[in-house]
């Protein structure tokens, strides 16, 4: 069964710093790996995914994260944080040899940047 | 992209009675999710909703308990029957076209 981990609970990070959320995935097969953001009383927002390709993948409001297949890890980065980045963020994970478009979320991670 | 709106927002509701959430999407998709947010915690695949067919529901919840409509290619409700507090959470309906779309979702309290 494929399942995500989010280690941390919160990330603080000052405003103008970079920041990385990490995840970490175990799937049976070949992943397709997703970053979402969820802000107040909001739903989720897609900002990126991982199909196949250039590990460093490129998406929304300047984020980017690097699959690393010898880690199981999806790491969520940023080069400089902003207060309006404060959210929670959820990686989310699709085994692509199952044929079935379910996503399995992580416990998710909320990022404060503080000015 | 896909735009998906719910109603409603959010209720609050006795225990006992049910809730009929609504989902509609802005473009015909094909699959169509339906997910449960409890507090402070992470999203759980309720089911899927099938247009045509009865909803594929995942582990741990049952047709009896979390019926689903989807009558169109884009529409589905959920409804939560028989509540207790232990349902008070945020539902939250998603699409696929393309990527993975999620709604607003339903914040609902059972008191």
């Amino acid at each position: 069964a494929q399942s995500v981990a989010q280690p941390e609970d919160q990330v603080n990070v000052a405003e103008g710093n970079p920041l990385t959320v990490k995840c970490t995935y175990s799937v049976s097969g070949n992943p397709y790996l997703f970053w979402y953001v969820q802000y107040p009383n909001r739903g989720l927002q897609f900002l990126l995914k991982y199909i196949t390709g250039d590990n460093l993948v490129k998406g929304s409001y300047g984020f980017e994260a690097e699959f690393n297949k010898s880690q199981t890890s999806f790491h969520l980065k940023k080069p400089s944080a902003l207060v309006s980045d404060s959210a929670l963020y959820f990686c989310a994970v699709r085994d692509r040899n199952t044929g079935f478009q379910k996503l399995v979320f992580g416990t998710g991670t909320r990022l404060l940047v503080s000015p | 992209s896909a735009v998906i709106s719910q109603k409603p927002s959010r209720d609050i509701c006795q225990r006992g009675t049910s809730l009929t959430i609504q989902c509609q999407v802005d473009s015909q998709v094909t699959m169509m999710f339906w997910y449960r947010q409890q507090p402070g915690q992470s999203l759980t695949l309720i089911a899927t909703a099938n247009q045509g067919s009865e909803a594929t529901y995942e582990s741990g919840f049952v047709i009896d308990k979390f019926p689903i409509s989807r009558p169109n290619l884009t529409f589905s409700t959920l409804t939560v029957s028989n509540m207790s507090p232990e349902d008070s959470s945020i539902y939250l309906c998603s699409a696929i076209q393309g990527e993975q779309y999620f709604g607003p979702g339903t914040r609902l309290t059972v008191t």
